[in-house]
């Protein structure tokens, strides 16, 4: 089945950790993206990769970071110094030349 | 300034009823316009693409287009409780941040059986 994966579907942080949420996609599109939704807020970009090895930060990119080594995965990893990170994650990717974006199932992160 | 506003309801409807959901945008350079279906605790699904203006059609769902309003619809007929989410609509553009998505902040629609 062609698809998009997020792993783990629910994720606890420690205060002062650094924690990487996994994306995969066997689509084949060149386009993936991360985003976070908070309760009536709406989706917020954090990152978006046209391309493997070139990434560009969304409009909420700070206390994030990204990596696109391989066509098919780009993880998130939030780290330290994002201070609010209890959120819904989701990632999503678009073939090239569309403007159709299709989502994975999410990762809910959780701070203890 | 690129916006897209959408009520958040919630919108409550008996189960057979039509469902109109409304969203207005503000950018008139980002032409295409999506409708997204999310469930609870689920990522969002698509469920209609449109470029122009006018209806669109697909099974009990009409998206409509208005854009010398900059008004963009989505009607569900014959409405079942399994329509029962939150629905997101979306404006994007081709060409310069390609693939770039602004999103509504969702409507929420519960179906009473």
């Amino acid at each position: 089945d062609g698809g998009i994966t997020q792993s783990p579907k629910y994720l606890f942080r420690k205060e002062g950790q650094n924690v990487t949420l996994s994306c995969e996609q066997n689509l084949n599109h060149d386009a993936m993206y991360w985003y976070r939704q908070d309760p009536g807020q709406g989706l917020r970009l954090i990152y978006y990769s046209q391309i493997v090895n070139d990434f560009q930060k969304g409009d909420i990119a700070e206390g994030y970071s990204v990596s696109r080594e391989k066509k098919e995965s780009f993880p998130l990893t939030v780290t330290s110094a994002q201070k609010n990170p209890t959120a819904f994650y989701l990632c999503a990717s678009s073939p090239t030349g569309k403007e159709t974006q299709y989502f994975g199932p999410g990762t809910r992160l959780l701070v203890l | 300034q690129k916006e897209v506003e959408q009520d958040p309801g919630p919108l409550s409807v008996p189960e057979g009823a039509i469902v109109s959901l409304n969203c207005t945008y503000s950018n008139s350079a980002f032409q295409y316009f999506m409708w997204y279906r999310q469930y609870s605790r689920k990522g969002p699904e698509l469920l209609m693409y449109t470029y122009s203006s006018g209806n669109k059609e697909d099974g009990r769902f009409t998206a409509q287009v208005d854009k010398s309003s900059k008004y963009i619809s989505l009607f569900i007929r014959d409405s079942q409780p399994s329509d029962s989410a939150t629905y997101l609509c979306a404006q994007g553009n081709y060409g310069g941040s390609q693939g770039n998505l602004i999103f509504g902040k969702g409507t929420k629609l519960s179906v009473k059986p």
